[in-house]
């Protein structure tokens, strides 16, 4: 599977769009770009997930540049509650779970 | 609801002793995954499931054993073998289909097991 490359860590106001960058430039043609998030000392959350085309769901939006080789998760109003670590994942669909998580984006949400 | 439920929450154990971690979900899912996170790293896979009766290494299975007798349950012990167990401990499951498109990838995690070796 491909490897991402992410900020360590980042700030965002409470109340604005926090943009989580992620690189991904040796990603493949059939794999998939994964995002979840680790509030601290639980499980990781499923955020989204996309191929080729931009996803939007109730928790965030997901842009996929054309090349595929970098993507940027959006979290439109960002809350305390939102501070997290984000991990981006590249992995094939079926390839048995084994997504690796690396060291992710820590975002700080700030009143 | 359905979900995933890890016990205990916290442990503790003295060097040399087994210790065996729960791991039940109720999401019918076919596909279970053990995975160990050390402070301020990524996951690392131990062992995994893709049916009962049935499971395969990880990436770092060694001091490990797990077993699959029922689908909801797939208990880890983490054995005296293992040289740095203090650790927190994750399992997960997906459906596992595999079907390009299926969003096989989509794990749902339990809250995670806090191992202390004193």
């Amino acid at each position: 599977d491909a490897k991402t490359t992410q900020p360590p860590s980042m700030d965002c106001a409470e109340g604005r769009a926090a943009n989580l960058p992620c690189n991904h430039s040796t990603i493949s043609g059939n794999e998939y770009v994964y995002w979840y998030r680790q509030i601290h000392s639980q499980g990781p959350q499923y955020i989204i997930h996309g191929l080729k085309n931009n996803e939007t769901n109730e928790m965030a939006s997901l842009i996929i540049t054309e090349d595929r080789k970098s993507s940027t998760l959006i979290l439109p109003h960002a809350t305390l509650r939102d501070t997290a670590v984000y991990y981006c994942i590249v992995s094939r669909s079926g390839n048995t779970g084994k997504l690796i998580f690396g060291q992710g984006t820590t975002l700080q949400v700030k009143p | 609801d359905g979900g995933i439920t890890q016990s205990p929450k916290y442990l503790f154990r003295k060097e040399g002793q087994n210790v065996t971690l729960s791991c039940e979900q109720n999401l019918n899912h076919d596909a279970m995954y053990w995975y160990r996170q050390d402070p301020g790293q990524g996951l690392r896979l131990i062992y995994y499931s893709q049916i009962v009766n049935d499971f395969q290494k990880g990436d770092i299975a060694e001091g490990y054993s797990v077993s699959r007798e029922k689908k909801e349950s797939f208990p880890l012990t983490v054995t005296s073998a293992q040289k740095n167990p203090t650790a927190f401990y994750l399992c997960a499951s997906n459906d596992g289909t595999g079907r390009i498109g299926s969003g096989a990838n989509v794990l749902t995690f339990g809250a995670g097991s806090r191992l202390t070796v004193l």
